[in-house]
């Protein structure tokens, strides 16, 4: 059972649009959602991460949009550029009650920006 | 540079053999946690430990076991190796046991033969 579903699989923008990327999850104890940053040949490296007390966060051209009832997630990057170009996850981790902290991720987006 | 450091950066091996990958994490973090990436499987959690004690378990196999030491450093144990255990392996820590931001490290990359 997938818990986090993330789209669309790849995606490709101009340079100086914005690139959107979605995910939605299932289990309702999760309440905390992370998106992570991927190059090739290197570690996830954490974006920006919201709870789900607040319903947007901007950090610089990254925004995360939520919508509890919806279940949904989202991750706007304005302005985007070449450099943008890597894989995105999200992810998800909350307390279930058995201690369960482990991030659940997104199967990821391949994003490429065209110069 | 996330401050969290593993190696070996790479390991080649056969089937059958047990492997460890270690993991030393942030200055003052006290959760380790431990990530295998696949193509097929993506991004999995395998398990987490907070100060040297075992805190939560993730699609972890039995043939797989880790631990974490006293200076916090944790290792990975990987044991009858198979094909499909190959995969990037990730280690992540945190400052806190719970749901918060866990900074990865640049992973190992393993390979079975």
């Amino acid at each position: 059972q997938q818990q986090v579903k993330q789209s669309p699989q790849s995606l490709i923008v101009q340079k100086g649009g914005i690139s959107i990327i979605n995910c939605a999850y299932e289990n309702t104890a999760f309440d905390y959602f992370p998106w992570y940053q991927q190059f090739p040949g290197k570690g996830p490296a954490l974006l920006i991460a919201i709870r789900p007390d607040v319903s947007e966060k901007k950090e610089g051209r990254f925004t995360i949009s939520f919508n509890k009832s919806a279940k949904q997630f989202s991750l706007h990057i304005m302005d985007s550029q070449p450099g943008d170009s890597a894989t995105y996850f999200c992810a998800a981790s909350g307390w279930s009650g058995g201690g369960a902290d482990g991030l659940t991720f997104g199967k990821g987006t391949h994003l490429i920006i065209q110069p | 540079d996330s401050g969290v450091t593993q190696t070996p950066k790479h390991l080649i091996t056969a089937t059958g053999q047990r492997v460890t990958l270690r993991c030393s994490p942030r200055s003052g973090d006290l959760s380790v946690y431990w990530y295998q990436q696949s193509l097929d499987q993506g991004l999995q959690f395998l398990i987490q430990y907070y100060n040297g004690e075992e805190r939560a378990k993730g699609n972890i196999l039995e043939r797989f076991s880790a631990q974490q030491f006293p200076d916090l450093h944790s290792e990975l144990n990987l044991s009858s190796l198979e094909l499909g255990d190959s995969a990037l392996y990730f280690c992540a820590s945190s400052e806190l046991a719970g749901a918060g931001e866990q900074y990865f490290g640049p992973g190992t990359r393993l390979t079975v033969t």
